[in-house]
């Protein structure tokens, strides 16, 4: 089975500030997908970034990258430049290769101070 | 751009009732999820539906639960005599198929219907 855990429940940045989110899982499976979902409030869940597990490269996605540590299991997210629009749960989850089915972090609610 | 719509946005209903949630997925993917979060917990998946048929259900998903897919367009979730712990925010998502070139799948999320039961 696989688990996600998020330690940090929540977080705040000031504005252009840079900020780290931490997530660790737990996987049997050697081919997996790690991700970082954003929920603003009152809205869609969205994509942040992603992340296979047989790439050593960290992604990025603009603002957004990751610190992917396989051996320790560990898929923080990093936030330059934070902007008053990233404040939101952010949802670390991992995902099977062909699998269906999310497992997700508990999520951290980061908001952004001006 | 494309988005998954669901309905309602809250519902309040007594214990017992029989409870049904809409989404109406991205029309053209061919898999839909639904996944559900008790305040203050994790997001936990409930179901996939792929063909007219359940993939793959969680230990909740049991028999107070159903899928449909009625029509072409909307997924529903039906629970059938809700209990105090069905209170929960409960997201429909819907994702492409995989191919051999996308072993995973992006899932696009709704924004939740948000069940109170009394």
């Amino acid at each position: 089975a696989q688990t996600v855990t998020q330690s940090q429940p929540e977080m705040s940045v000031q504005e252009a500030e840079t900020v780290t989110l931490s997530c660790t899982y737990d996987t049997s499976e050697s081919n997996y997908y790690l991700f970082w979902y954003k929920q603003p409030p009152s809205r869609q869940m969205i994509l942040v970034i992603r992340q296979e597990a047989y790439k050593q490269q960290n992604a990025t996605e603009n603002r957004f990258s990751v610190n992917f540590q396989k051996a320790a299991k560990s898929f923080s997210l990093k936030i330059s430049d934070s902007q008053l629009g990233d404040t939101a749960m952010y949802f670390c989850a991992c995902l099977m290769e062909y699998g269906n089915k999310l497992v997700f972090g508990a999520g951290t609610i980061l908001r952004v101070k001006s | 751009e494309p988005e998954v719509t669901q309905t309602p946005s809250h519902q309040v209903t007594q214990m017992g009732q029989e409870v049904i949630l809409r989404c109406v997925p991205i029309s053209n993917h061919l898999y839909f999820y639904w996944y559900r979060q008790i305040l203050g917990q994790k997001v936990e998946f409930l179901v996939s539906f792929y063909n007219n048929e359940i993939s793959e259900k969680s230990e909740i998903f049991d028999d107070q639960f159903s899928v449909e897919r009625p029509d072409g367009s909307n997924f529903t979730l039906k629970i059938r005599s809700t209990k105090l712990e069905d209170s929960a925010m409960y997201f429909c998502a819907s994702s492409e198929a995989l191919s051999d070139q996308s072993p995973w799948r992006q899932l696009f999320f709704g924004e939740g219907s948000r069940l109170t039961v009394l």
